[in-house]
C-alpha cells in the first residue's frame, strides 16, 4: 500500500510569512495526525482529525496555526505568521483505527526553517 | 498526565552485541505502550506494542520489548545487534482511558550507535 505523502519535504521562509503544508493520509485511513517535532525531541500531537471533524486540537496555537480536512481525506497544515521557535518538522501521521491500538503510519515530514 | 522518560540520549554498542534501549512511563491504569524507529530525514516507523497478556512482545527486524509492571518500564532489545540498526528511537505511551481521543505520548527519543 502506499504510505503518507507529504510535501513540501523542505521549506525556508523568513519570519511573519505564511506557510502551508499538505498531506494525503493512507487510503481508507480515517484518523489523521499533525505533528510537531522540535529538534532533540519527540514528536508533540497538534491537532488530530476524525474523518472531517477535529479530535484534539488542545495543543495547536490557534493564533497562527490552522488545519483542515475538508473532505476527510487530504489535509492542509498553515502557519500565518511563522516565529522563529516554528522552526521544526512537521509530521503527519493516519491510522485505521486507533481506538483499537492499530499503529499510526508516518509520512516523511516537511522541514521547516525560520529565518 | 502520563508521560515517557527514555533515559538515555545515546547507546552505543557493537555489531553482534545484544542491545537494549531503556524505556519507563507513567500513566493512570494499564497502559498501552508502543516503540517506533526514526531514520535520518525519514518519519517514525512502528516497531511493535504491548497492550495486554504476554510481557514479552516481538516486532519487526527482530526487536523484542519486555512490560515490567512493577518496574513501569518498557526496554526495548535486540539479542544481535546490526549496523543498519543505528537510528533514532522512541517510546510512546497511550492511557487506556479515553478512547481514540486520547493521544500518543513520545519520548524525547535515544539515539542508537551501532559499531561495526
Amino acid at each position: 500500500e502506499a504510505g503518507v505523502a507529504q510535501s513540501p519535504r523542505y521549506k525556508i521562509i523568513e519570519k511573519r510569512q505564511s506557510v502551508a503544508f499538505w498531506c494525503n493520509p493512507i487510503s481508507g485511513h480515517a484518523t489523521l495526525y499533525w505533528y510537531q517535532q522540535i529538534l532533540g525531541q519527540g514528536p508533540k500531537l497538534l491537532i488530530q482529525f476524525q474523518n472531517n471533524g477535529v479530535v484534539d486540537d488542545s495543543q495547536l496555537p490557534k493564533d497562527r496555526f490552522s488545519a483542515e480536512r475538508l473532505k476527510g481525506v487530504d489535509s492542509t497544515l498553515k502557519i500565518q505568521p511563522a516565529k522563529l521557535e516554528d522552526s521544526a518538522v512537521y509530521l503527519c501521521a493516519s491510522s485505521l483505527d486507533p481506538s483499537r491500538n492499530q499503529p499510526q503510519h508516518f509520512g516523511d515530514g516537511t522541514r521547516l526553517s525560520i529565518l | 498526565a502520563q508521560s515517557v522518560a527514555q533515559p538515555e540520549d545515546q547507546v552505543n554498542v557493537a555489531e553482534g552485541n545484544p542491545l537494549t534501549v531503556k524505556c519507563t512511563y507513567s500513566v493512570s491504569g494499564n497502559p498501552y505502550l508502543f516503540w517506533y524507529v526514526q531514520y535520518p530525514n525519514r518519519g517514525l516507523q512502528f516497531l511493535l506494542k504491548y497492550i495486554t497478556g504476554d510481557n514479552l512482545v516481538k516486532g519487526s527486524y527482530g526487536f523484542e520489548a519486555e512490560f515490567n509492571k512493577s518496574q513501569t518500564s518498557f526496554h526495548l532489545k535486540k539479542p544481535s545487534a546490526l549496523v543498519s540498526d543505528s537510528a533514532l528511537y522512541f517510546c510512546a505511551v497511550r492511557s487506556p482511558y479515553g478512547g481514540a481521543t486520547n493521544k500518543l505520548i513520545f519520548g524525547t527519543g535515544t539515539l542508537l550507535a551501532v559499531q561495526p
